[in-house]
């Protein structure tokens, strides 16, 4: 079974572009999450979408949205890059329902110059 | 507010020893812990779970004790081998939050051969 995929792998913008990321869940997940680790922190909650709808939000700014689709898979669009917005984002999926383990994709490694 | 803290940043053990990596929490709500795994540039992988209504769970060489009276989740490996350096996080999460996990810092695990 495919685990959760993630793409690109490594992204380079400059300040003041968008960025979007995309992610793909474990077959059978309607739970999509995103995290962002960035240099020397621990993984911050970005956003949780489920059935298509965003559930719940991390404390981040509104330039951080995104969006699920039909399939399941997500979409995470970063407007506006700021230079501190370089980090490892990471895409989690899980079946949605309480006390469910979330698996990780690898990760898109975000660098803004 | 770190609700969830790994006091150890790093911990050394011997091949064979047993490694024993603590995590504290705060919030009283919490009622799922995970202990995630994770190598440089890669996503957290899953090693095990426990849920509030339990004291111990076990899986091969892991074990994970929670004490919810001092707030305290412990993950010991035994027997800790090579394979097993790399940064250990725990998470934990609560069914009011929309499942988000709150993570700790790490703690980065080196086992010597």
């Amino acid at each position: 079974e495919a685990g959760v995929t993630q793409s690109p792998t490594h992204l380079i913008k400059t300040r003041g572009q968008q960025a979007t990321l995309r992610c793909s869940p474990i077959s059978g997940h309607t739970s999509v999450y995103w995290y962002q680790q960035a240099l020397g922190l621990g993984l911050q909650f970005l956003l949780w979408y489920d059935e298509g709808e965003e559930r719940n939000r991390g404390n981040f700014p509104p330039r951080f949205s995104g969006r699920q689709f039909p399939n399941y898979s997500s979409e995470l669009n970063v407007n506006a890059l700021e230079l501190e917005d370089s980090a490892l984002y990471l895409c989690a999926s899980s079946r949605g329902l309480t006390q469910e383990t979330q698996y990780f994709g690898p990760g898109t490694r975000l660098l803004v110059l | 507010d770190q609700q969830v803290k790994q006091n150890s940043p790093s911990l050394s053990v011997q091949e064979g020893r047993i490694s024993i990596l603590n995590c504290d929490y705060t919030n009283s709500m919490f009622d799922y812990f995970l202990w995630y795994k994770k190598y440089p540039a890669e996503g957290p992988t899953f090693l095990i779970s426990i849920s509030s209504i339990k004291d111990k769970n076990e899986d091969g060489r892991f074990t994970v004790f929670l004490n919810k009276s001092a707030k305290h989740l412990s993950l010991h490996i035994v027997p800790s081998q090579p394979g097993d350096s790399a940064v250990y996080f725990c998470a934990a999460s609560d069914g009011t939050s929309g499942s988000r996990l709150t993570f700790g810092e790490g703690t980065q695990l080196t086992v010597n051969p």
